[in-house]
């Protein structure tokens, strides 16, 4: 079974700019989250979809940070206009509504805004 | 949604068991409690999950006790490789939405 992708794998930018996210899912996963680890932080929760609706987005900052889930398998996560706190990295996970035992993860994308 | 607290980290020797202890004082009747594992530069993995009593499996045990305010994951004879940030976290099975805390960085020494 594929894993969760995600890309890019890092990213640098200016303050200011925007910068976007993709991640594929497992396949036949419907629900899917998007996280914020900060360094030497517990990742937090951002926003959780189902298929390609919302569930919860109570974390995500919604002045700068969007995110999408066209047709209910790729997700992008937007930042416009990042701030120097973005730098982290962020994590995709999907599930199965029938795999209680929670998700699977990507790697993550690094980013650092200078 | 149930708070954990875990140690901030832990120090270990190779061919040592290791045993780390989460508190999760108002676990709610439903939920679960699930372990994760960190590597730099990765994301979490699934170790081991619980509802109470003790889960074994070819990783890990888990040992909940009656009360279920707190639970221990115990790993047998750890190796270098097991150096990692290990989190504890607790929610409901089927809502699969789960809050990590800040974990415990388990440093184990040859």
């Amino acid at each position: 079974e594929a894993g969760v992708a995600q890309s890019p794998r890092y990213k640098i930018i200016e303050k200011r700019q925007s910068v976007a996210f993709w991640c594929n899912p497992i396949s036949g996963h419907a629900t899917l989250y998007w996280y914020q680890q900060i360094l030497g932080q517990g990742p937090k929760l951002l926003i959780q979809f189902q298929n390609n609706g919302v569930v919860d987005d109570s974390q995500l900052p919604k002045d700068r940070f969007s995110a999408e889930r066209l047709k209910g398998v790729d997700s992008t996560l937007k930042i416009q206009p990042a701030k120097l706190e973005d730098s982290a990295v962020y994590l995709c996970a999907s599930s199965s509504l029938d795999q209680g035992y929670g998700y699977t993860f990507g790697s993550g994308t690094r980013l650092t805004v200078v | 949604l149930a708070k954990t607290t875990q140690p901030i980290s832990m120090d270990s020797y190779e061919g040592q068991e290791v045993n780390i202890t989460c508190s999760h004082n108002n676990i709610a009747t439903n939920d679960y409690i699930t372990w994760y594992q960190q590597f730099p530069s990765q994301g979490p993995r699934f170790i081991i999950q619980g509802y109470k009593t003790k889960v074994t499996n070819e990783v890990a045990s888990l040992f909940i006790p009656a009360d279920r305010k707190s639970s221990t994951l115990s790993l047998p004879r750890v190796s270098l490789s097991d150096t990692a940030v290990y989190y504890c976290l607790v929610g409901l099975y089927n809502f699969n939405k789960f809050y990590f805390g800040s974990g415990t960085k388990l440093n184990v020494k040859p």
